[in-house]
C-alpha cells in the first residue's frame, strides 16, 4: 500500500542551527510533493511544492529538495528561530484522482 | 489576505445525533475539501468536492457523511448520526485549481473540533 513516512516525530534544535527534516514515500510516483506547517490548533498552511523534475527549491530561509530515486524529500530550515517551531506535514497527490495525502509530520522544537 | 473560514470552533454533541460542520471557502476558489485529524494523528483525507459533486472520497467517508455547497459560499458536512470515533478536528480546504492534473496548494480553515459524547 501507499505510505508517507516522516522518519522523526519530534526534532530538537538550537536556535541558529539548520533544521532538517525528512519524508520518505514507497509505492508512490508522485508528480510532485508538498510541504505545510501546522501550529496547534491550527490548520496546516501551505508552506513548498516541489515539482518531480525540480532537484531543489528554495523560499526565504527554506530549502526542499527531492529525490525520486530515493523516494526522499528532505525539508531544511537554515538560521532556525524558535517562531519556526511547529509540526511540518509533507504531502502527496495521491493516484490518478490527485488529492493531497499527508504524512504524520515532524514537530520541531527550536530552543532559544 | 482571504481565508477559509469555518465554524463552529468546537461543537460537543451526543453519540447518535447528527451535526452540520460549516465552511466558507476563498470567493474565487473552485474546489472544496474536508479533512480531519484525530488527536495526535495525520490530517486524513475525506472528500473532494468541485461543480457541485463529489469528485473523490475516501473509505472513510461512508454513508453517515454528505457534503453539500447549499449557496454560494457555503461548504458543508453532516455527520449524520455521530459515533465516539467521529471525534476529530475536521478542516475544510479550497484551492484555485484542482489537484488531479494541476499542483494548486490547499488553503485551510483552522477546524471545527467535533467532540461526540
Amino acid at each position: 500500500s501507499q505510505k508517507i513516512e516522516q522518519n522523526s516525530e519530534a526534532l530538537n534544535i538550537q536556535e541558529g542551527k539548520t533544521a532538517t527534516l525528512t519524508c520518505n514515500y514507497t509505492n508512490y510516483s508522485p508528480a510532485y510533493l508538498q510541504w505545510y506547517r501546522q501550529d496547534p490548533g491550527r490548520g496546516p498552511v501551505f508552506l513548498l511544492l516541489i515539482r518531480e523534475n525540480e532537484k531543489e527549491k528554495r523560499k526565504e530561509r527554506l530549502k526542499v529538495t527531492f529525490d525520486t530515486t530515493l523516494k526522499q524529500s528532505l525539508f531544511h530550515i537554515t538560521a532556525s528561530q524558535p517562531a519556526d517551531s511547529a509540526t511540518y506535514l509533507c504531502a502527496l497527490k495521491r493516484g490518478s484522482q490527485g488529492n493531497l495525502i499527508f504524512g504524520k509530520g515532524t514537530k520541531l522544537s527550536v530552543k532559544p | 489576505e482571504p481565508e477559509v473560514t469555518q465554524t463552529p470552533s468546537h461543537q460537543v454533541t451526543q453519540m447518535g445525533q447528527e451535526v452540520i460542520l460549516r465552511c466558507v471557502p476563498i470567493s474565487n476558489h473552485l474546489y472544496f475539501y474536508w479533512y480531519r485529524q484525530i488527536l495526535g494523528q495525520k490530517v486524513e483525507f475525506l472528500v473532494s468536492f468541485y461543480n457541485n459533486e463529489i469528485s473523490e472520497k475516501s473509505e472513510i467517508f461512508d454513508d453517515q457523511f454528505s457534503v453539500e455547497r447549499p449557496d454560494g459560499s457555503n461548504f458543508t458536512l453532516k455527520i449524520r448520526s455521530t459515533k465516539l470515533e467521529d471525534s476529530a478536528m475536521y478542516f475544510c480546504a479550497s484551492s484555485e485549481i484542482g489537484q488531479e492534473i494541476y499542483n494548486s496548494p490547499l488553503h485551510f480553515g483552522n477546524g471545527t473540533r467535533l467532540t461526540v459524547t
